[in-house]
Parts: structure tokens; C-alpha cells; sequence
């Protein structure tokens, strides 16, 4: 079985600064994917990005970058340029690759709040 | 693509009385999830179909819940017999198997037992 884990429970960050929300998970697996989702306060959840465990270039997305140390079993966000917009609760997630078995084990999520 | 789509948004009801609810994926996807959240948690998988066969559920799914994807499209999932600890944020998700697997997520159904 698959774990993910968000040690950090809260962060803060001030405006236009940069900030790296943590994660590691546990897996036997050689191939999987790994997200980033964001859960604004309205509720919905929205993919920030994603990361094919085969490649070992870092996934980037605009201002939201990854970190990726798969020997370490590491995965952490990095948001550049913070904006308010970006205050919700991040979650990070595994799915492994192939298969029938395609379900998302997710981590218990970082709250995150910036500051004007 | 207007996304996936769950109805209703906000559902309350006393124990012990019978919910359903309904999740629209986006229109080419041809999985789909279920999940649950509590407060202050990540999501848990409930559920998932491919097309119209379920093919996984969890054991947190128990034998008062029931999911349904009867023409591959639309799908169900019905509590019986609520109990307050069946409050929870209920998530639909859907994806293209031939596109890499990302999930697509609904707004979500959030359930309150009294």
C-alpha cells in the first residue's frame, strides 16, 4: 500500500514571495505519477501539477515548480511570486501507473494563507 | 468541456433516512471516482468505474453504500440508512485512461446527518 505524507499542517507566506510546501511518500512501485492539487475555500479541487515518476526532469507550471527526488521518495511544491489567489489547502498525491488500479491516495493537506 | 458536475451541492437529512447523489463526468471521460472528505482531511477513495463496470471499491465502502454507472455516463452513489458519521464531502472525479491518468475533480456534495 501507498502513503503520502504532509508534515507541515500550515504555512504562511507574504506576497510576491516564494514559499515550498513539503511531501514525501512510501511505495514499492517504480511507476507511478505524483500531483499537486490546490482546494481553494470554495471546495473545489484543482490540479496545479503533475509529475511522471519515469521522467527526471522537474515538472514545471508557470510559477508552481516541483522538486522531485525519487531515491528519497520526495516531492516538494514550490510557488514562486505568491499571490493571493493562491491561499487555499494543497494537497499532494499518488497514483501509481497502469494497471486497474488507478485511485489517488492523497496526503492530509498543508494549509496555506498569503499575507498582503 | 464543462467539466464534471455534482448534484446536489448541499444535502441535509436525519439518520437513518436514505441520500443519493449524482455526478456528471466531463463528456469523453470514460472513469470515474468517488471519494470522501472530512474536515481537515485528504480525500479517501471510495469507488472508481471504468465505463460502466466498477472495478475497485475500498473497504471504507460499506454495505450501505451503493455506486452505480449504469450506461457508462452519469453515475450514482446512494447511502442508506445515514448515520452522523457518514457527514463527510463527497467527490467525484473522472479521467481519460489514454491520456495519463490525471483526475478531474466536481465540486463536490457535502452531507450533513443530523
Amino acid at each position: 500500500a501507498q502513503t503520502v505524507t504532509q508534515s507541515q499542517p500550515e504555512m504562511s507566506v507574504q506576497e510576491a514571495e516564494t514559499v515550498t510546501l513539503s511531501c514525501t511518500y512510501d511505495t514499492s512501485e517504480n511507476n507511478y505519477y505524483l500531483f499537486w492539487y490546490k482546494q481553494p475555500p470554495s471546495r473545489q479541487m484543482i490540479l496545479v501539477i503533475r509529475q511522471e515518476a519515469y521522467k527526471q526532469q522537474n515538472a514545471t507550471e508557470n510559477r508552481f515548480s516541483v522538486n522531485f527526488q525519487k531515491a528519497a521518495k520526495s516531492f516538494s511544491l514550490k510557488i514562486s511570486d505568491s499571490q493571493l489567489g493562491d491561499t487555499a489547502m494543497y494537497f499532494c498525491a499518488f497514483m501509481k501507473q497502469g494497471g486497474a488500479n488507478s485511485k489517488l491516495t492523497f496526503g492530509k493537506g498543508i494549509t496555506l494563507s498569503v499575507r498582503p | 468541456d464543462t467539466g464534471v458536475s455534482q448534484n446536489p451541492r448541499h444535502k441535509i437529512t436525519k439518520r437513518g433516512q436514505n441520500v443519493t447523489f449524482r455526478c456528471d463526468p466531463i463528456s469523453e471521460h470514460n472513469r470515474l471516482y468517488w471519494y470522501r472528505q472530512t474536515l481537515g482531511q485528504g480525500p479517501e477513495f471510495l469507488t472508481y468505474f471504468q465505463n460502466e463496470a466498477q472495478l475497485e471499491k475500498s473497504r471504507l465502502l460499506s454495505d450501505r453504500f451503493s455506486a452505480e454507472r449504469p450506461k457508462g455516463s452519469f453515475s450514482t452513489l446512494e447511502i442508506q440508512r445515514t448515520e452522523q458519521g457518514d457527514s463527510a464531502m463527497y467527490l467525484c472525479a473522472s479521467s481519460l485512461a489514454s491520456r495519463g491518468e490525471t483526475q478531474y475533480f466536481g465540486p463536490g456534495t457535502r452531507l450533513l446527518v443530523l
